[in-house]
């Protein structure tokens, strides 16, 4: 069936350190992929997304790698600030138009 | 402010009572969706609307459950005879199709969140 997962629940990164959060599907016919913010309280929150006829994708601070042949997903971020503790998702979308999302990874920013 | 709105932010109500949510999506949006999230899970696929059809229903919904959208407009999300385990964040988002049905981000509102007494 149709699954995403996430490797870790939780990460925690110094300040200024890259952040590195990887995510697993299962359906091959997920062709977009979209990475969200939440915090505490609020809706999630699009960061970058990626089509499946795409290797990588930058956006500021945050790059996504999607390697189609083993089903994973990561989402990068660069020089990680305080700003960006939350948890986030992975969702994908294919065959149908509804989004699945993973459980989450909660992201700790130490000073 | 022309993002996703949803109306109440909180509900407290007793088991067995009957909810209505309502979400006002970004007004270009053709697709309306429905999600529940659980406190330390992802958000949950409850239904979505192409404007006023309504294309898709997760199996997970009970009957105790219905969503309209009956102007392809606002949306709303009625809980009947409430349970406990009913407690839980209601998300809605919206989103664009575009050419050939495929679909661009999801704009989520902030949730209205239920607590089943």
């Amino acid at each position: 069936g149709e699954s995403v997962g996430l490797h870790l629940p939780t990460l925690s990164v110094q300040e200024g350190d890259n952040s590195i959060i990887n995510c697993a599907y299962s359906n091959s016919a997920s062709d977009y992929f979209i990475w969200y913010k939440q915090e505490s309280g609020k809706g999630p929150q699009f960061i970058i997304d990626i089509r499946s006829n795409m290797d990588k994708r930058q956006g500021q601070r945050v790059t996504v790698l999607l390697n189609k042949t083993v089903k994973h997903l990561s989402l990068q971020i660069a020089a990680t600030q305080p700003g960006d503790s939350a948890v986030y998702f992975c969702a994908h979308q294919g065959g149908t138009y509804k989004y699945i999302f993973g459980t989450g990874t909660r992201l700790k920013v130490l000073a | 402010d022309t993002g996703v709105s949803q109306d109440p932010r909180h509900k407290i109500t007793k088991r067995g009572q009957n909810v209505t949510f309502r979400c006002d999506p970004i007004s270009e949006h053709n697709r309306l969706y429905w999600y529940r999230q659980t406190l330390g899970q992802g958000p949950e696929f409850l239904t979505y609307f192409q404007n006023e059809a309504q294309l898709e229903k997760s199996r997970l919904l009970s009957d105790r459950f219905s969503a309209e959208r009956p102007k392809g407009s606002f949306s709303t999300l009625e809980i009947q005879r409430t349970e406990q385990g009913d407690s839980a964040m209601y998300l809605c988002a919206s989103s664009l199709a575009g050419d050939r049905g495929r679909t661009g981000e999801l704009f989520f509102g902030e949730g209205s969140r239920l607590t089943v007494l």
